[in-house]
């Protein structure tokens, strides 16, 4: 059964650095997502992709997140300069169609570190 | 916030079923219900949805009141595997999780 990919699993890095996230979506899905869910807490959207560009993005998606999908099959999600706060696990989703038709299927994550 | 309300968390019996209710009754008509779990420390997973009629699908059963203000998701035959966190969720898209309702599946 397809699914979706996440590299790395885990991902420690210092506070300022750089990262980004890697993600497979399922190959015939349109829909793009990344979510967060900080230890303990709700699983909180992050940002929807179609089309080659953003759909929706939430509070949190501020300047230092992008995403991007370089090379169609990968979709990925950069942070510019990580903060503390930025710790979490990051989930990637992808959905052959937006709301009402179909659900969305979630990769395993990465559990990112900031320190 | 969540447009959905779920009870905290449920206890039930390996092999019996399992009634997850879930009320949402600011739900607009065309919109959908959507049920996802997470299992421990694993990304959530899309179990089933629906608009107006009942559906069923090899994870579960979904049946949605006559009203749309609420619906119960049923675990036909608890397993151990089954001990999640239960999210009812409307609409679709953007999805919104609560805190969802924990459910202990026990020998």
């Amino acid at each position: 059964e397809p699914e979706v990919t996440q590299t790395p699993s885990h991902q420690v890095t210092q506070m300022g650095q750089e990262v980004i996230l890697r993600c497979v979506p399922i190959s015939n899905h349109l829909y793009f997502y990344w979510y967060r869910q900080i230890l303990g807490q709700k699983v909180e959207f992050l940002v929807s992709f179609y089309n080659n560009e953003i759909s929706e993005k939430s509070e949190i998606f501020d300047d230092q997140f992008s995403v991007e999908r370089p090379d169609g099959s990968n979709f990925t999600l950069k942070i510019r300069s990580t903060k503390l706060e930025d710790s979490a696990m990051y989930f990637c989703a992808s959905s052959v169609s937006t709301s009402g038709l179909r659900g969305q299927y979630f990769g395993p994550g990465t559990r990112l570190l900031v320190l | 916030d969540a447009n959905t309300t779920q009870p905290t968390s449920m206890d039930c019996a390996e092999g019996r079923a399992a009634n997850l209710p879930c009320n949402h009754s600011t739900i607009s008509g065309n919109e959908y219900v959507y049920w996802y779990r997470q299992i421990h420390s694993q990304g959530p997973q899309y179990i089933i949805h629906g608009l107006k009629n009942n559906e069923t699908n090899e994870m579960a059963s979904l049946i949605i009141t006559e009203d749309r203000k609420s619906s119960t998701l049923i675990l036909p035959h608890a397993t151990l595997r089954d001990t999640a966190v239960y999210y009812c969720i409307s609409p679709g898209g953007k999805l919104v999780f609560g805190a969802g309702t924990i459910l202990r599946v026990k020998s």
